[in-house]
């Protein structure tokens, strides 16, 4: 089966431009999260969804920063007005939440450039 | 809240040595524990992992890991590693009740050949 599918795979935009990274979850994952890995750094939490509920945003860092996903499949992150700081390797995972047990799977990132 | 921490950024080690990296988490609870790694140019891959009964957890090209409830730790180790194991290694925690999976900061593993 398919595993998580993150698009572009390389994005290089200029300052001030609105990016959008899309993530297509393993099917039937209940779970989604977005995380940013910059250079030397380790996995730094942005935004977790589940199921139904309000998704958790505490890890995002500015107001620039925004996510949906929509139908509890796709999700699309989206970063307004980039600054040359958002540029990081940005992943996704999924995982299927089973009697509080969960693993997650991640996708290949999206690799970020604002110049 | 919840914390993960891994004390040992970058581990330089030669072929044939032994290894153990590290994890020590902040939740006094019951927890699920996990070992990531990210090899050069490839996304992260689950290494092993830890829900409830052995505390002991073997994974995947030899590792395994230890859950050591009263020292809150979760090591990682293998006794002779080889040059592909060079990676970066990520140790994972999440508590019964917490909304998300929390990583800590990785570990560097370089292994001379």
């Amino acid at each position: 089966g398919a595993g998580v599918s993150q698009s572009p795979s390389n994005k290089v935009t200029e300052k001030g431009k609105d990016v959008e990274l899309r993530c297509d979850p393993i099917s039937g994952h209940t779970a989604l999260y977005w995380y940013r890995q910059s250079l030397g750094q380790g996995l730094e939490f942005l935004i977790y969804f589940q199921g139904n509920s309000a998704p958790d945003k505490s890890g995002l860092p500015s107001d620039r920063f925004s996510a949906e996903r929509t139908g509890g499949s796709v999700s699309t992150l989206t970063i307004q007005r980039t600054q040359q700081e958002d540029s990081a390797v940005y992943l996704c995972a999924s995982s299927l939440v089973l009697a509080a047990q969960e693993t997650q799977y991640f996708g290949p990132g999206t690799r970020l450039l604002v110049l | 809240a919840q914390s993960v921490s891994q004390h040992n950024h970058h581990v330089i080690l030669s072929e044939a040595a032994s290894l153990e990296l590290g994890c020590n988490y902040s939740y006094g609870g019951t927890v699920n524990l996990f070992w990531y790694v990210q090899y050069p140019g490839q996304h992260l891959q689950l290494l092993l992992k830890y829900f409830s009964g052995d505390p002991l957890v073997k994974g995947i090209k030899g590792f395994e890991a230890e859950f050591i409830k009263s020292k809150f730790s979760f090591n990682l180790r293998k006794p002779s590693v080889q040059w592909s194991d060079t990676a970066e290694y990520f140790c994972a925690v999440k508590d019964s009740s917490a909304s998300k999976i929390i990583f800590g900061s990785g570990t560097r593993l370089s292994i001379r050949p």
